[in-house]
């Protein structure tokens, strides 16, 4: 069963600041990954998902992806204190058209003004 | 965008009692999940389904049964209630591989 590990468990960081956070999975066939923000009190919503190995970027958002090392990290540009919440890496496994995902158990951060 | 509801938002039962966690997407998502977060475990897949009396078995399905009455309408049922199933449930419906999820339901099992 595919394994998902985030680090760090939490940061705290000044605004404007960049941050980077961490996930690494064990499946290197695994077809996709995901980053989900979670704000307190509301569900789980998609950000930006990679497929292929290198960068992708989209507005402050850039996420890098090596299969080989099997990690894929989330760097968020000029941060801000609504970007506090809780960052939730989630891969897609393999097998069966599913859209099945498997999350880590997350990174808390908080950005303070 | 995708809309997923969830009822009630809060419940608490008793230890052995019966609970129905109900779900609704209006886009017509072929894909319904349930799934539970706790601390420390992060979020755990139940049970999904690919269609109206399609039933998979997810992760963590001990305890849970789901039925899947409708393209739209995902119901989670716990028959006998324990405290270990004391949890935020959220649901989540998708197309491709972007889940959209609902807004949770808090259950306290006393």
């Amino acid at each position: 069963q595919e394994k998902v590990q985030q680090s760090p468990e939490s940061l705290i960081v000044p605004e404007g600041a960049m941050v980077s956070l961490n996930c690494s999975f064990s499946d290197s066939a695994s077809q996709s990954i995901w980053w989900y923000q979670q704000h307190p009190g509301k569900g789980p919503k998609a950000l930006i998902s990679i497929f292929s190995n290198g960068n992708k970027k989209e507005g402050r958002l850039t996420v890098y992806l090596n299969r080989a090392s099997l990690h894929v990290s989330l760097h968020i540009k000029d941060s801000q204190p609504s970007d506090s919440a809780v960052y939730l890496c989630a891969v897609r496994n393999t097998g069966a058209n599913t859209g099945k995902l498997t999350f880590g158990h997350g990174t808390i951060l908080r950005v303070h003004p | 965008e995708a809309a997923v509801t969830q009822s009630p938002r809060n419940k608490v039962t008793v230890t052995g009692g019966n609970v129905t966690l109900s779900c609704r997407q209006t886009n017509s998502h072929n894909y319904m999940y349930w799934y539970r977060q706790d601390t420390g475990h992060g979020l755990r897949l139940i049970h999904y389904s690919y269609g109206a009396g399609n039933l998979q078995i997810g992760d963590v399905p001990d305890g849970y049964k789901a039925t899947r009455t409708t393209q739209e309408d995902f119901f989670l049922l716990l028959e006998l209630a324990s405290p270990s199933q004391t949890s935020l449930y959220f649901c989540a419906s998708s197309e491709g591989t972007e889940q959209y999820f609902g807004p949770g339901t808090r259950l306290t099992v006393l």
